[in-house]
């Protein structure tokens, strides 16, 4: 099956800018997570989407930071205006219900604000 | 609060050696932990769970609830196993959601 894909796979913006990553989950995986990973830490949850509902976004600058997922399949994150500590890699994953609470990611993008 | 802590950020072995990685992990109630790596230009994927008990590329790791750890062993540390490794934990409170340690960056010297 096909992974996960997210694009663009880098992105270089200047503060102020604001700037838009896409995911496309695995086909038939109904649960879809935006992680975002800082230098040197660990992946940190930022929203997770239950088909097209959001199931937990209390980790998600909501001033800045939105999400949607409106078909329940592809999703969208976007920053408005991003600041210098958005700098990270910003990771989709996705699972499908039930299974073995294994969630598949996707390659990333990459993001530098300058 | 749901906390999961790997004490070392970088691990250096040499082929053969025998590779334990360590976590620790804070949470009220059972968890569920998992191992996840990454290889070099690789994403990011699922290595074990404490659930299925098995053995992956020759690691185990075994859920250690009186010292709430996690460790990750391997007795023969092999080249190919150099890589980013990152100890989660599944909190089964509300919306499910992972949450992981820092990870620790493997090396195998050969």
């Amino acid at each position: 099956e096909a992974g996960v894909a997210q694009s663009p796979r880098y992105k270089i913006i200047e503060k102020r800018q604001s700037v838009a990553f896409w995911c496309n989950p695995i086909s038939g995986h109904a649960t879809l997570y935006w992680y975002q990973q800082i230098l040197g830490q660990g992946p940190k949850l930022l929203i997770q989407f239950q088909n097209n509902g959001v199931v937990d976004d209390s980790q998600l600058p909501k001033d800045r930071f939105s999400a949607e997922r409106l078909k329940g399949v592809d999703s969208t994150l976007k920053i408005q205006p991003a600041k210098l500590e958005d700098s990270a890699v910003y990771l989709c994953a996705s699972r499908r219900t039930g299974g073995r609470n294994e969630q598949f990611f996707g390659p990333g993008t990459r993001l530098t604000v300058l | 609060a749901q906390r999961v802590t790997q004490p070392e950020k970088l691990l250096s072995v040499f082929k053969g050696a025998p590779v334990e990685l360590k976590c620790n992990y804070s949470y009220s109630g059972s968890p569920e932990l998992f191992w996840y790596v990454q290889y070099s230009r690789q994403r990011l994927q699922l290595l074990l769970r404490h659930i299925s008990r098995e053995s992956i590329k020759g690691f185990t790791a075994d859920l250690n609830k009186g010292e709430t750890s996690f460790h990750l062993k391997k007795p023969f540390a092999q080249e190919e196993d150099s890589a980013m490794y990152y100890c989660a934990l599944l909190s089964l409170q509300g919306a499910q959601k992972l949450v992981f340690g820092q990870g620790t960056r493997l090396t195998i010297n050969p």
